[in-house]
């Protein structure tokens, strides 16, 4: 079965620091990888996906993601931390529904 | 930019009630999906509707609930009598096509069963 496992549930930075977000995937096919970020009292919104070619894809407000195969792993980076970043971050597959992972709140200190 | 619309924004029923949630998904999309989040917990998988039928459903979608597309624009996910657990956030989304397209999201509809 398809799932993926976020590492650390809870990630505090300092403003300006880099961003790492784990996310280790288990799938017997391709996986179509996704990273979500959701915003106190809103809906999910889409960061970024990875579905074939360039292993190395970026998303909005600076973040990217690189999927390595040998790995298993689709972690989320961001250079330099915002205060504006500070969020519930979530990576999903995609089976045609979304698999979501548990989830990793990001907290960004001034 | 058009945009997944959920109504209502929160909804307070007494348990053994029956609610409506409903959702306006992107107009030209053709997948639609149901989704919750309990809180401090992950976002579920309800259930997912294409071509005016259920195409999937998880093991939480259970005979107290229905889906249906009632028109051409709404869609709606029924809870025929609330329990306490039921309480959530509920997320609709849709998209244009299934695996590598994205998901859009709804802002939800937060659920509360007294």
């Amino acid at each position: 079965a398809q799932s993926v496992t976020q590492l650390g549930s809870h990630v505090s930075v300092s403003e300006g620091a880099l961003v790492l977000l784990r996310c280790n995937y288990s799938s017997s096919v391709p996986p179509y990888l996704f990273w979500y970020v959701q915003y106190p009292n809103q809906g999910l919104q889409l960061l970024l996906k990875y579905t074939t070619g360039a292993t190395l894809v970026k998303g909005i407000n600076g973040f990217e993601a690189e999927f390595k195969k040998s790995e298993t792993s689709f972690h989320l980076t961001k250079p330099s931390a915002h205060m504006s970043d500070a969020a519930e971050y979530f990576c999903a597959v995609s089976l045609g529904d979304m698999r979501f992972g548990a989830g990793t709140r990001l907290t960004v200190k001034p | 930019e058009p945009e997944v619309t959920q109504t209502p924004s929160h909804q307070v029923t007494q348990m053994g009630q029956e609610v409506i949630l409903r959702c306006v998904p992107i107009s030209n999309h053709l997948y639609f999906y149901w989704y919750r989040q309990i809180l401090g917990q992950k976002v579920e998988f309800l259930v997912s509707f294409y071509n005016n039928e259920i195409s999937e459903k998880s093991e939480i979608f259970d005979d107290q609930f229905s889906v249906e597309r009632p028109d051409g624009s709404n869609f709606t996910l029924k809870i025929r009598s609330t329990k306490l657990e039921d309480s959530a956030m509920y997320f609709c989304a849709s998209s244009p096509g299934l695996r590598t397209y994205e998901q859009y999201f709804g802002p939800g509809t937060r659920l509360t069963v007294t």
